[in-house]
């Protein structure tokens, strides 16, 4: 069974601070990796798609990187701002329309 | 553009009751998915469509759920009885079905399903 794992499943920051969360994989599996940003009562929000071995997208202040070698990818937030408080998805493509999701790191921003 | 849309966004019901939960997915997306998400998991797939055809429902537990999507456009997934367990929330997504690491899933924003 193919386990795509995140980690923290939650974190608390203050509003200014930089953080950033990992999102693991078996390489050996590896097609294409999704990151989702999810907001309370609204629906997932696709943020990147990742597919080459260092892989680094930018979309304001959210970064992430991709590491198919050693099976992982990190997701950055510069500044972090009470509106990204959300819940952060990795979701791996194995080829095909295949897809498995991580249970999701939950940021809390404090203002 | 309008989105993916999910219908109804909560619904609570006694077990062994029938719900049906809708979507409308994005205008021209062939691809339509629906997910299952239990508390604390990520979402796991129950059904793709491809059109109107059933191409992937290996998951779908088939004794007591049931999806279509007529006409290759809108879906129901139904459950009939609702058990316990079912309490979860159903996402609906859809693509456009693209070949290869670009298919981009869009999401609906999902159906809280409660049985008491």
């Amino acid at each position: 069974i193919l386990n795509v794992e995140q980690s923290p499943q939650s974190l608390h920051v203050q509003e200014g601070d930089s953080t950033n969360f990992t999102c693991s994989f078996p390489s050996s599996n590896f097609y294409a990796l999704h990151w989702y940003r999810w907001e309370t009562a609204k629906s997932p929000e696709a943020l990147f798609v990742m597919t080459l071995n260092g892989d680094e997208k930018k979309k304001g202040r959210i970064s992430a990187t991709l590491n198919t070698k050693e099976g992982y990818s990190y997701l950055y937030i510069k500044g972090s701002q009470p509106e990204d408080s959300a819940t952060y998805l990795c979701a791996l493509n194995t080829g095909g329309f295949k897809t498995i999701f991580g249970a999701g790191t939950r940021l809390f921003v404090k203002a | 553009e309008a989105g993916v849309v999910q219908s109804p966004r909560y619904k609570i019901i006694e077990k062994k009751q029938p719900v049906a939960f809708w979507c409308n997915p994005i205008s021209g997306h062939n691809t339509l998915y629906w997910y299952l998400q239990n508390l604390g998991q990520g979402p796991e797939l129950l059904i793709r469509y491809e059109n109107e055809e059933a191409v992937d429902d290996s998951q779908l537990p088939k004794d007591r759920f049931s999806a279509e999507r007529l006409k290759g456009v809108d879906s129901t997934l139904k459950i009939q009885p609702a058990e316990l367990g079912d309490s979860a929330v159903y996402l609906c997504a859809s693509s456009f079905g693209l070949a290869g690491a670009h298919d981009t899933q869009y999401f609906g924003p999902g159906t809280r399903l409660t049985v008491l």
